[in-house]
């Protein structure tokens, strides 16, 4: 039942490349969220964005940077990947609201050669 | 700031054992309170959430309750399934503004048949 998806699922890349990794929902929500999953599971907030327009940075530094020019979409983008970019990138997205959970989608496996 | 602590594993138990994940949390206000589930190759599922204190979130067989005496969060389920073996995760998020989920570190369960 997922509102919210995430292309590719999984990329394999050489360094030096610019990489866009595709978020988007059709539930209509103002937030969406950008989170970096390490092997050892902990989650790290990098971006987030309360709307068009708006995005900030998260918890944990990150050489990434986004865009919301739309309500439904909030693309993530590496100007020139790294290998210390490998990890499993998470997006969300939520109404407004402390009530109101997060939806996520399935992620994406991004691995630099 | 806020800050979540779980029970970090792994965990592996037989099926129809019984099932308890330690969650405390530190914040300011009341904060709502909230248990995801990643199964692997996925992203985080939305398991129960309990918005004020004394409220007892379920779902699945799990449940939990907010014991805003103890900052306590636990996670339960009487009887586990193979089925139930996937990553689970405490987190919190505070109003005020910044709505940001506060996750603790995850939690491996593996249930063998």
């Amino acid at each position: 039942e997922a509102d919210i998806y995430q292309t590719p699922r999984y990329l394999v890349i050489g360094t030096g490349k610019k990489i866009t990794l595709e978020c988007s929902q059709t539930m209509g929500h103002d937030k969406m969220y950008w989170y970096q999953q390490d092997p050892g599971m902990e989650l790290h907030l990098i971006h987030y964005s309360y709307g068009v327009n708006s995005t900030e940075k998260g918890d944990l530094s990150s050489e990434s940077t986004v865009s919301r020019i739309r309500t439904e979409h909030f693309p993530l983008t590496l100007e020139s990947a790294r290998p210390s970019h490998t990890s499993q990138y998470l997006c969300a997205s939520s109404e407004l609201g402390r009530e109101q959970p997060q939806h996520f989608g399935d992620g994406t496996r991004l691995s630099i050669l | 700031g806020n800050s979540v602590t779980q029970m970090e594993g792994p965990v592996t138990l037989s099926e129809e054992a019984f099932l308890t994940i330690n969650c405390t949390y530190t914040a300011t206000g009341y904060p709502s309170l909230f248990w995801y589930v990643q199964y692997p190759g996925e992203g985080l599922q939305l398991l129960l959430k309990a918005t004020k204190a004394d409220d007892k979130g379920s779902n699945k067989g799990f449940e939990a309750t907010y014991r805003k005496e103890t900052t306590s969060f636990h996670l339960e389920k009487g009887s586990v399934q193979v089925s139930d073996s996937a990553v689970y995760f405490c987190a919190l998020m505070s109003g005020g503004g910044s709505e940001k989920l506060v996750f603790g570190k995850g939690m491996k369960l593996t249930v063998n048949p």
